[in-house]
């Protein structure tokens, strides 16, 4: 089956910590992004990739990295610097990059800093 | 700038009553509009979206929207809501630029009554 995949599910991070987040994608879609979903505040862009080993900033990159070495791969690191890093992440990806059409979601990771 | 408003941030119906939900957007020329529903925890799924053509666009699950280009409306509607469609919705304009970027509303979250 095609789809995107996240993962883990629910992650819990100390304090000071990175932690990385997948997010692998096998419909062969060229675009990909990162949002941070906060209760009441919707869907907020974090990163946003339309080709490989390229990559741009979204509203609230600060705190965050990507990479997008494959095709089918966007991680997403959360560093120290982010300051409030419990949130729900979604991964979503799109067929053609420089384009406005559906984007296709993964089922999240749920991040908790402890 | 851009920007979508969904102004009912929670909504309560009684199964089999009709609903409606709004969603407003600001853009300049004719908008690339989505709307997507998402249970907990979960990613989100494409309900139905409007590029251009008739604007009563159809979608999955009995929805459908009606894009008001004078009232910068895209309201989505079902005759007669079901427990199972109670979930949080999003609405979203695609933003301008070859960036395939999408700007989402807060949302409203929706509980059915039985």
């Amino acid at each position: 089956d095609g789809g995107i995949t996240q993962s883990p599910k629910y992650l819990f991070r100390k304090e000071g910590q990175n932690v990385t987040l997948s997010c692998e994608q096998n419909l062969n879609h060229d675009a990909m992004y990162w949002y941070r979903q906060d209760p009441g505040q919707g869907l907020r862009l974090i990163y946003y990739s339309q080709i490989v080993n390229d990559f741009q900033k979204g509203d609230i990159a600060e705190g965050y990295s990507v990479s997008r070495e494959k095709k089918e791969s966007f991680p997403l690191t959360v560093t120290s610097a982010q300051k409030n890093p419990t949130a729900f992440y979604l991964c979503a990806s799109s067929i053609f990059a420089g384009s406005t059409d559906t984007q296709y979601f993964g089922p999240g990771t749920r991040l908790t800093v402890l | 700038a851009q920007s979508v408003t969904q102004p009912d941030i929670h909504i309560t119906v009684s199964e089999g009553a009709s609903l409606e939900l709004r969603c407003n957007y600001s853009y300049g020329a004719t908008p690339y509009l989505f709307w997507y529903v998402q249970s907990p925890g979960q990613g989100l799924q494409l309900l139905l979206k409007y590029f251009s053509g008739d604007t009563l666009v159809q979608g999955i699950k009995g929805f459908e929207a009606e894009f008001k280009r004078s009232q910068s409306s895209f309201n989505l509607r079902k005759p007669s809501v079901h427990w199972s469609d109670a979930a949080e919705y999003f609405c979203a304009v695609g933003a301008t630029g070859n960036t395939g970027k999408l700007i989402f509303g807060q949302g409203t979250t929706l509980q059915v009554k039985p």
